[in-house]
């Protein structure tokens, strides 16, 4: 099966804590996504890459931190810098940066900061 | 800017009514217009888009008009189901870029 994979579905740390996100995907897509969702927000997109090695900050970038060393992973790091952590996570592919293209999105993870 | 106004929710419909979400957008230039839906504990999965002006874009009776003249994308369907449950986000790509701007979502309630 094709699709894209967060684990885990739940996850709580302690304040003060850097806790990473998984985001893997097979469908050879170039491009990858975080997006943050807060109740009554919407989507705000974190950071994305468009290609292996290389990644670009999004409009909430600030306390995150994102790697892009292979074409099927894009883990999310949350640091101690990130004020108000708590929130669920959404990880996304696309086929490659055309406007038109679909993003498909992972089940994504709920993360608690106690 | 670019930005997405979706109407507040949540709607509530009997099943079998008529529905409306109003989308408005604004863009620079020609942007690609989505509808996607957010099931209970779940991830988004589109629904449908639209990427040129009078474009229609449709998918499980749900359908939704690029209008550029009013810059809108409003998603209808004529008789909702209980499963139709969900929250749907409005979302636009602005022309020659890959991200996505989402409107703040409306959640519909169908009950039997």
């Amino acid at each position: 099966d094709g699709g894209i994979t967060q684990s885990p579905k739940y996850l709580f740390r302690k304040e003060g804590q850097n806790v990473t996100l998984s985001c893997e995907q097979n469908l050879n897509h170039d491009a990858m996504y975080w997006y943050r969702q807060d109740p009554g927000q919407g989507l705000r997109l974190i950071y994305y890459s468009q290609i292996v090695n290389d990644f670009q900050k999004g409009d909430i970038a600030e306390g995150y931190s994102v790697s892009r060393e292979k074409k099927e992973s894009f883990p999310l790091t949350v640091t101690s810098a990130q004020k108000n952590p708590t929130a669920f996570y959404l990880c996304a592919s696309s086929i490659d940066s055309a406007s038109y293209n679909e993003q498909f999105f992972g089940p994504g993870t709920r993360l608690t900061v106690l | 800017g670019n930005s997405v106004t979706q109407m507040e929710g949540p709607v509530t419909l009997s099943e079998e009514a008529f529905l409306t979400i109003n989308c408005t957008y604004t863009a620079t230039g020609y942007p690609s217009l989505f509808w996607y839906v957010q099931y209970p504990g779940e991830g988004l999965q589109l629904l449908l888009k639209a990427t040129k002006a009078d474009d229609k874009g449709s998918n499980k009776g749900f359908e939704a008009t690029y209008r550029k003249e009013t810059t809108s994308f409003h998603l209808e369907k004529g008789s909702v189901q209980v499963s139709d449950s969900a929250v749907y986000f409005c979302a636009l790509s602005p022309y020659n870029t890959d991200k996505l701007i989402f409107g703040t979502g409306t959640r519909l309630q169908v009950f039997p």
